[in-house]
């Protein structure tokens, strides 16, 4: 089956920890990105990355940071910058840049 | 500022009724426009993408259209039912690099 996998589903951080959100595709898709999803808000673009080795801030990149080493994986670190993380991330990805995006399942990461 | 604006935020309706779901952007230059569904606690399931040069698009009991004059979409589902209760977002490509997204409508279909 071709899709997104995001994990874990739930992931919980102390404060001043980081913590890494993982995103693996096997559709062969050049490009990929992070969003932020927080209740009333609509989704927010953090990073994203059209081809390896390559990678741009989104609108709310602060606090965030990715690599992307391979084109089927695009890991999100939270860092301990990151002053309100308690959100649910999605992972997308999509042929190139611009065409239709799909989507993981999400991870709901929450600070204890 | 571009944005994209679904309303309203909840929507109620009787199981095998026809629904229309709405979606309005600020600004007419387009790339694409796609619309998603999501249940609770879940991803993103892309229903329908329409491409700025096309009206509408159709997959099954759903049919997109799109009016860039006025800066306007649609999301029709014919003969609802009970399974197609979940949030409908909007999102709306302007050409940079990112989809802007409304905030949804809640959709629920009573048995």
């Amino acid at each position: 089956d071709g899709g997104i996998t995001q994990s874990p589903k739930y992931l919980f951080r102390k404060e001043g920890q980081n913590v890494t959100l993982s995103c693996e595709q096997n559709l062969n898709h050049d490009a990929m990105y992070w969003y932020r999803q927080d209740p009333g808000q609509g989704l927010r673009l953090i990073y994203y990355s059209q081809i390896v080795n390559d990678f741009q801030k989104g609108d709310i990149a602060e606090g965030y940071s990715v690599s992307r080493e391979k084109k089927e994986s695009f890991p999100l670190t939270v860092t301990s910058a990151q002053k309100n993380p308690t959100a649910f991330y999605l992972c997308a990805s999509s042929r190139r840049l611009n065409t239709e995006a799909f989507f993981g399942q999400g991870t709901r990461l929450t600070v204890v | 500022k571009q944005e994209v604006t679904q309303i309203p935020a909840a929507l109620s309706v009787p199981e095998g009724e026809n629904l229309v779901l709405n979606c309005s952007f600020t600004d007419s230059a387009i790339y694409n426009l796609q619309w998603f569904r999501q249940d609770p606690g879940k991803g993103l399931t892309s229903l329908l993408l329409i491409q700025s040069s096309q009206r509408e698009q159709t997959s099954g009991r759903l049919n997109a259209s799109l009016d860039k004059s006025s800066g306007r979409s649609t999301l029709y589902i014919a003969a609802s039912q009970p399974g197609d209760s979940a949030t409908y977002l909007c999102a709306v490509n302007f050409g940079n690099e990112k989809l802007t997204f409304g905030t949804g409508t809640r959709l629920t279909i009573i048995p």
